[in-house]
């Protein structure tokens, strides 16, 4: 049963540059949730979808960043012309629908470098 | 306000031994959730235990135990046993419900494990 996946592992952008990190939940899950974690900080909650819907997008800078989760395919999280300051690791996690499990499963993360 | 507060940047342990990381949250929920993840140096995020806030018995998965203290908001997580693979990072989170239906984690700054050989 594989686990929540990411891709790619390693992003370098330079600024000014799209960068677009996909997540595919685990296998049942039906939500998905991205984190940001900043260089020796705890992660910070950015966005929170469910098929076709965003729930709650709360966490997201107002401008340059979005996110989807598609019928068919992964998530995606978007980030337009990219500064040095989105510089950090992208986690996605997942969870199965509600009243199952309240536990989110997160993938390896994507490494945003930008120079 | 700073919702999970991890007061040690960083512990040491002589491997065998067992060591207690400390959590402590805020929160007018009855209902919630608490989380330990860890993270070692790979980078990724490994679920580890939870605990939820009407369970009357501490959780506990193999070797990682949580010291549940509802009345202190506090939910440490003990370790005994420790091996070298245990270094890494230990975040506590809380899970947050809002009236709109989301839930997200809150995480704490985490605590770097080392365990000595």
């Amino acid at each position: 049963n594989a686990g929540v996946m990411q891709n790619p592992r390693h992003l370098v952008r330079r600024r000014g540059q799209e960068a677009r990190l996909r997540c595919s939940p685990m296998k049942g899950h039906s939500h998905v949730y991205w984190y940001r974690q900043l260089p020796e900080e705890g992660l910070k909650f950015m966005v929170y979808l469910q098929k076709e819907n965003i729930i709650d997008e709360s966490g997201m800078p107002k401008e340059r960043f979005s996110a989807e989760f598609p019928k068919e395919g992964p998530s995606i999280l978007r980030i337009q012309q990219v500064v040095r300051g989105d510089s950090a690791a992208y986690f996605c996690a997942s969870s199965p629908p509600r009243g199952e499990t309240d536990t989110q499963y997160f993938g390896p993360g994507t490494r945003l470098t930008v120079l | 306000a700073q919702k999970i507060t991890q007061t040690q940047p960083g512990m040491f342990v002589q491997e065998k031994e067992a060591v207690t990381l400390d959590c402590t949250y805020d929160t007018s929920d009855q209902s919630y959730g608490l989380f330990w993840y860890k993270q070692p140096s790979s980078g990724e995020m490994i679920f580890l235990i939870y605990q939820g806030s009407y369970d009357e018995q501490n959780a506990t998965e193999g070797r990682y135990s949580l010291n549940f203290q509802k009345a202190r908001k506090s939910a440490n997580l003990v370790i005994s046993a420790s091996q070298l693979g245990d270094s890494a990072m230990y975040f506590c989170a809380m899970r947050e419900l809002t009236q709109g239906g989301s839930e997200k984690l809150v995480f704490g700054k985490g605590t770097k494990l080392t365990v000595n050989p």
